[in-house]
């Protein structure tokens, strides 16, 4: 019962253009949203996230978008360095509060 | 460092062997996250401390899984009788209450049952 999906294992950008990454949650009482970032042998690494009462929070180049209704949100990342190349986690916090749901991780290659 | 610290980096053992993980949290955070990661997997919640008392556990902490922060501050994670779909990446995560839910995870500690 995976309760949030991440349905591109990955995604290959030129340097420069924009990336989008892609998330989707089942339950609609889900309040509270996060992109994590992980390099290899490293902890994820907290990006940015929103909260149910906003459709956007933007940060430099990362911008995450909420859907609500579509519950689905997304991690657009402009302009896209070599630098984010990492595995991207979305992550949800639960009704209770108390415990936090990871997608399964979208693959991003920057490529030069 | 202030960061999340976990020790050891990897662990290998043989099946049937107990093993005890250890996560040093960010000192001024009150709130402990356990979770396992498998390959191509994002992770998975294992269990949850505010300050030394354990609030929730997943159904996946079986009964050979137990955890404590006995004063509120580190934590261990306990596995007995290992078997070998324990082999995972364990990470540890801590986080303050009232700033905003942004967890800082460690760098893991990485099992392999043989």
């Amino acid at each position: 019962d995976q309760q949030v999906k991440q349905n591109s294992p990955s995604l290959s950008v030129q340097e420069g253009r924009i990336s989008i990454l892609n998330c989707d949650y089942t339950n609609s009482m889900f309040d509270y949203f996060l992109w994590y970032k992980k390099y290899p042998a490293e902890g994820p690494t907290f990006l940015i996230s929103i909260s149910s009462i906003k459709d956007k929070n933007e940060d430099g180049r990362f911008t995450v978008f909420l859907n609500k209704s579509a519950k689905h949100l997304s991690l657009h990342i402009v302009p896209s360095q070599p630098g984010d190349s990492a595995v991207y986690f979305c992550a949800v916090l639960s009704n209770t509060g108390n415990q936090f749901y990871f997608g399964t991780g979208t693959s991003l290659t920057v490529i030069p | 460092d202030t960061g999340v610290s976990q020790d050891p980096r990897h662990k290998i053992t043989k099946r049937g062997q107990n093993v005890t993980f250890r996560c040093d949290p960010i000192s001024e955070h009150n709130r402990l996250y356990w979770y396992r990661q498998t390959l191509g997997q994002g992770p998975e919640f294992l269990t949850y401390f505010q300050n030394e008392a354990q609030l929730e556990k997943s159904r996946l902490l079986s009964d050979r899984f137990s955890a404590e922060r006995p004063k509120g501050s580190f934590s261990t994670l306990e596995i007995q009788r290992t078997e070998q779909g324990d082999s995972a990446m364990y990470l540890c995560a801590s986080s303050a209450s009232g700033k905003g839910n942004e967890q800082f995870f460690g760098p893991g500690t990485r099992l392999t049952v043989l």
